[in-house]
């Protein structure tokens, strides 16, 4: 079974200039996250779909960034225009609604710069 | 306030020796759950164990324990024979009551010596 997918793996930005990132959940999983890591932290939540609705998105910061899970498979995330402190990891994680446990898979991530 | 909470920055093991990651927790539900999560350098979240509030059991999977102390509020994780591939973040992470989202902590880096 193919895990989570995103891409890309790296990119370098200049600031002020718009950037998005693809996630690909596993096949079947109606849940889909984005996480923010900043470097030595631990994840945090940007956003959560449910299919294609959008459950919670209370710390997605809306002036800048933009989320879509058209037809509630693939995901993408964007952020418009990119600043300093945008610099971190994207993580993509998806779950299957009927989890018994519940544990999120996650993707490799996408490591942003912005210079 | 913090939900979760990992005091130790990083850990040094020599292979084949246990090693013990500190996780306390912050929650007022009564219903919740504790992961552990490793984090290598490739980036990937790699689900590890899971611990829920009403398990009476501490959790095992393979060589990973789950120190469970429910009245301290506490979910240690123990590796136990470690291995140079066990070099990585760990992280502890909680969901709370019916929510899907999971909180994390800081993270704890080890690093196993040969």
């Amino acid at each position: 079974e193919a895990g989570v997918v995103q891409s890309p793996r790296y990119k370098i930005i200049e600031k002020k200039q718009p950037v998005a990132f693809w996630c690909n959940p596993i096949s079947g999983h109606n849940t889909l996250y984005w996480y923010l890591q900043n470097l030595g932290q631990g994840p945090e939540l940007l956003i959560r779909y449910e299919n294609e609705e959008a459950v919670d998105d209370s710390q997605l910061p809306k002036d800048r960034f933009s989320a879509e899970r058209l037809k509630g498979v693939d995901s993408t995330l964007k952020i418009q225009p990119a600043e300093l402190g945008d610099s971190a990891v994207y993580l993509c994680a998806s779950s299957p609604r009927q989890g018994v446990v519940g544990e999120l898979f996650f993707g490799e991530g996408s490591r942003l710069t912005v210079l | 306030a913090q939900k979760i909470t990992q005091t130790q920055p990083g850990m040094f093991v020599q292979e084949k020796e246990a090693v013990t990651l500190d996780c306390t927790y912050d929650t007022s539900d009564q219903s919740y759950g504790l992961f552990w999560y490793k984090q290598p350098s490739s980036g990937e979240m790699i689900f590890l164990i899971y611990q829920g509030s009403y398990d009476e059991q501490n959790a095992t999977e393979g060589r990973y324990s789950l120190n469970f102390q429910k009245a301290r509020k506490s979910a240690n994780l123990v590796i136990s024979a470690s291995q140079l591939g066990d070099s990585a973040m760990y992280f502890c992470a909680m969901r709370e009551g019916h929510d899907y989202k999971l909180s994390f902590g800081a993270g704890t880096t080890v690093t196993v010596r040969a």
